[in-house]
């Protein structure tokens, strides 16, 4: 079955410092991957995502992901972290084929603390 | 202005009552979701839609009910039998099922 994993629980960076929160995946065939963020008692919101092509992909906020297909990844970064980057971080992926077609897979999120 | 709203925002609910949250989208997409976010278990599906007046179950369904009567609305029902229902539940659409979903603002329903 297809799944998302990402390792890190939690991360706690200074602000200013970079960022890189990781992100592997489990599935057949390339999935369609997606990072969205979400605020404490909010939606979540779209960071960005990957069908195809270029591999290093860019999103709001000053965030990109690269897609590495040798390590099953799609680690999320950032190379200077605001105070206001402090979230909890979703990566997920979507099947574009197959009997799981159209379903979104999320991970367990990692939660961010940024420190003054 | 497009987007995607819930209602409503907290709701509370007496054990034994079922109740019914609102999702509605103004986005003109085909499909529409709706999750279930508990700490520190992601989200996960309990019903979607791809079209007007077709619905599937996903894989959290037990103890919830949905309708798709409109295309861009698409209320979710949680009744007496769901076990553990406070939680805070996500609505999303999507122009179709292979596509980026959206998300709403969300409902936190707790039972008292």
């Amino acid at each position: 079955a297809q799944s998302v994993t990402q390792p890190d629980i939690h991360i706690t960076v200074s602000e200013g410092a970079s960022l890189e929160l990781r992100c592997n995946y489990s599935y057949g065939a390339t999935p369609y991957l997606f990072w969205y963020v979400q605020s404490p008692g909010q939606g979540l919101q779209l960071l960005l995502k990957y069908f195809s092509g270029d591999t290093l992909v860019q999103g709001i906020k000053g965030f990109e992901a690269e897609f590495k297909r040798s390590q099953s990844s799609f680690n999320l970064r950032k190379p200077s972290v605001h105070w206001s980057d402090a979230a909890e971080y979703f990566c997920a992926g979507l099947n574009a084929g197959g009997t799981s077609y159209g379903k979104l897979t999320f991970g367990q999120g990692t939660i961010l603390t940024v420190h003054p | 202005d497009g987007g995607i709203t819930q209602s409503p925002k907290y709701l509370f609910r007496k054990e034994g009552q079922n109740v019914t949250l609102s999702c509605e989208q103004n986005l003109n997409h085909d499909a529409m979701y709706w999750y279930r976010q508990d700490p520190g278990q992601g989200l996960r599906l309990i019903y979607y839609s791809q079209i007007v007046n077709d619905f599937q179950k996903g894989d959290i369904a037990e103890g919830y009910s949905v309708s798709r009567e409109k295309k861009e609305s698409f209320p979710l029902t949680v009744t007496s039998a769901q076990k553990n229902p406070t939680a805070f539940y996500l609505c999303a659409s999507s122009i179709s099922r292979e596509d980026t979903q959206y998300f709403g603002p969300g409902t936190r329903l707790t039972v008292l």
